[in-house]
């Protein structure tokens, strides 16, 4: 069974101090590799898609690379209105009707 | 197009009740799916249909849980005999199908907020 373990839960920065979020998975073929981003009382929002170890995908301050057994969400110089919780999914590449997800990173960025 | 519409935002019922969630997708996706979600932790499958075919349902559904998708439109998902433990947000997605670059991406709705007292 597919499995995907996000690290670390919950993630405290400074505006202005990069770090990395991590999604670890277990997949029988990956078709693809999701990140979302989900605000509090909404659903999930989507970010990227990764297909294949080496991929990296940027958007502003958000650079998401993956390897073949995880993938890493790179949050250049953040602004307060990068806080969200992040998650990754992964989906099978004999079922792509189905994502499993991580359980998220919550991230907060203090001004 | 407005997005994916979920209705109603919010429901609280009594243990026992039976309550039914309206999903409507961006009309162009083919496919629509279900999740749960509860406080701390990411969205848990329950079912997807493509157009009117209901292709996967998780094996941890309970049979309480029913969902249809008449005509390949709009969806419902309906819980009988609500339990505490099924106080959670229902998260309604859309995706087209295929293997261009864009298929399989997750549009989500807002969400069914169920609490059961």
């Amino acid at each position: 069974e597919d499995q995907v373990t996000q690290s670390p839960e919950a993630l405290r920065l400074q505006e202005g101090e990069s770090s990395s979020l991590n999604c670890s998975y277990t997949v029988s073929g990956l078709r693809g590799l999701f990140w979302y981003r989900q605000d509090p009382g909404k659903g999930p929002e989507f970010l990227f898609t990764l297909y294949s170890a080496g991929e990296e995908k940027e958007k502003e301050r958000l650079k998401a690379t993956l390897t073949k057994k995880e993938s890493f969400l790179h949050i250049t110089a953040p602004k307060p209105e990068d806080s969200a919780t992040y998650l990754c999914a992964v989906q099978e590449s004999t079922n792509a009707g189905k994502s499993t997800f991580g359980d998220g990173t919550t991230l907060t960025v203090k001004p | 197009d407005t997005g994916v519409s979920q209705n109603p935002r919010h429901k609280i019922t009594k243990r026992g009740q039976n309550v039914t969630f309206r999903c409507d997708p961006i009309s162009e996706h083919n496919r629509l799916y279900w999740y749960r979600q509860t406080l701390g932790q990411g969205p848990e499958f329950l079912t997807y249909f493509q157009n009117e075919a209901q292709l996967e349902k998780s094996r941890l559904l309970s049979d309480r849980f029913s969902a249809e998708r008449p005509k390949g439109s709009f969806s419902t998902l309906e819980i009988q005999r609500t339990e505490q433990g099924d106080s959670a947000m229902y998260l309604c997605a859309s995706s087209l199908s295929g293997q261009s670059s864009g298929a399989n991406v997750l549009t989500f709705g807002a969400g069914s907020r169920l609490t059961v007292l």
